[in-house]
This record gives C-alpha cells, structure tokens and sequence, in this order.
C-alpha cells in the first residue's frame, strides 16, 4: 500500500525564513506529485505539480521538487510570510491519488 | 465559473439518522471525487465518477455509504444510518482528467467541504 509521510507535521519559523516541507513516498510508480495547501475551514489549493518526468516546478516562491530514486518530494518556500500559514499536503499521484498527512505551518510576524 | 459548491457548510445530526451531502462540479469538469478528512487518516477518497457513473468505490468504507451522480452537475453522497465515527470533513472535487503517466494531468479542483458531526 502507498504511503506518503511528510515530516515534520507541525513547523513555526519567524516571517522572513527560507524553510523547506518534507515529503516521502515509497511507490516508485509515480505519476507525478503535487502540492496542495489547505487554510482552516476550506478547501483544498493546488500549489504545484511536478510530472515524472521533470525534477521541479517554481511558482513565486515557491520550489518544489521530485527525486524519484529516493522516492522524496521538498517545497520550498523563501521569505515566508505569516500568510503562508496553512497545512501543506503532498499527493502522490499514479492511479489514485494518495494524500500525506500535511505539515501544519505557522509563520510568527 | 463559481467553482465546486458543497452543501451543506456544517451538518449536526444524532446516530442512526439519514445524512445527505451535496456536491455540483465545475461545468465541463468530467471527472467527479469524494473524499473524506479526519485527523487520524488524513485525506481519503471514497469514490469518482467519469462522465456520471461511478468508476471506482473502493475506498467508501461500508455499505452504509453511497453515492449517486443523477446528471452532470449533480452529485450525492449519502449515509444511512448515520454513526459517530462518520464525523469528518467530506470533500467534493472535479477535474478533466485523470493523471496518465507522464502526460501529467489537469488539476483537481476541491470544494469548500462539508463539517460533518454525528452525536
């Protein structure tokens, strides 16, 4: 069965840190891998989708990767900044999509 | 277009009662995903349908769960009867397309949620 963990599951960092999302998978049959962001209360927001054939994607800020090999994916998020906080899921897509358990982030102003 | 509606926002209801979840998709959306979310088990889907009929329910939980899509802008999520540990947050989402290995996939786009609480 896939599993998706992401480490840490809670993160505070000073606005204005460069900090970096964890997240690992152990099903090398990826389609691709996406980052979503979830606000209290709401829904879901794509961030970025990494196919399998490419190794990142930038949007803004934000970087994301994908090592297929060592089945990880990191979001990087540089001067952050207290409206990035939300809880970060990764999704690991082939067949299904099969969602982490997030990493709750909190950006002290 | 106004996105995917969910309804109700927030659903309180005692054991053993009927609950009924709605979703309407995004208009030319042909794909259609239930999911559920609580603090144990994450994000997981139920079931999805293509172009209204139901293409994989391997993740409804029990045959207390099922969901019907009537027409393309409609779909439902029912349980009957209801239990305490039915309480999560039920996802509605659509896209237009499924992920197809290396050709990447159209995003899935998530509704707002349903609260569900059973007492």
């Amino acid at each position: 069965k896939q599993e998706v963990t992401q480490i840490p599951a809670a993160l505070s960092v000073p606005e204005g840190e460069n900090l970096v999302l964890n997240c690992s998978f152990t099903d090398s049959a990826i389609y691709n891998l996406q980052w979503f962001r979830q606000d209290p209360g709401k829904g879901l927001t794509s961030l970025l989708l990494i196919q399998s054939s490419q190794r990142e994607q930038t949007s803004g800020r934000l970087n994301a990767s994908l090592d297929k090999s060592s089945g990880r994916s990191t979001l990087y998020i540089a001067a952050s900044q207290p409206g990035d906080s939300a809880t970060y899921l990764c999704v690991f897509g082939n067949e299904k999509l099969t969602f982490g358990t997030g990493t709750r982030l909190t950006i002290i102003p | 277009d106004a996105g995917v509606i969910q309804s109700p926002r927030h659903e309180v209801t005692e054991m053993g009662q009927e609950v009924t979840l709605r979703c309407k998709p995004i208009s030319g959306h042909d794909y259609l995903f239930w999911y559920r979310q609580t603090m144990m088990r994450g994000l997981e889907l139920l079931i999805y349908f293509n172009n209204n009929v139901p293409i994989d329910d391997s993740g409804m939980p029990e045959d207390r769960f099922s969901a019907k899509m009537p027409n393309a802008s409609f779909s439902t999520l029912k349980i009957q009867p209801s239990e305490p540990r039915d309480s999560a947050v039920y996802f509605c989402a659509s896209s237009s397309s499924l992920p197809l290995m290396g050709q990447g996939y159209n995003e899935q786009f998530f509704g707002p949620g349903t609260r569900l609480t059973v007492l």
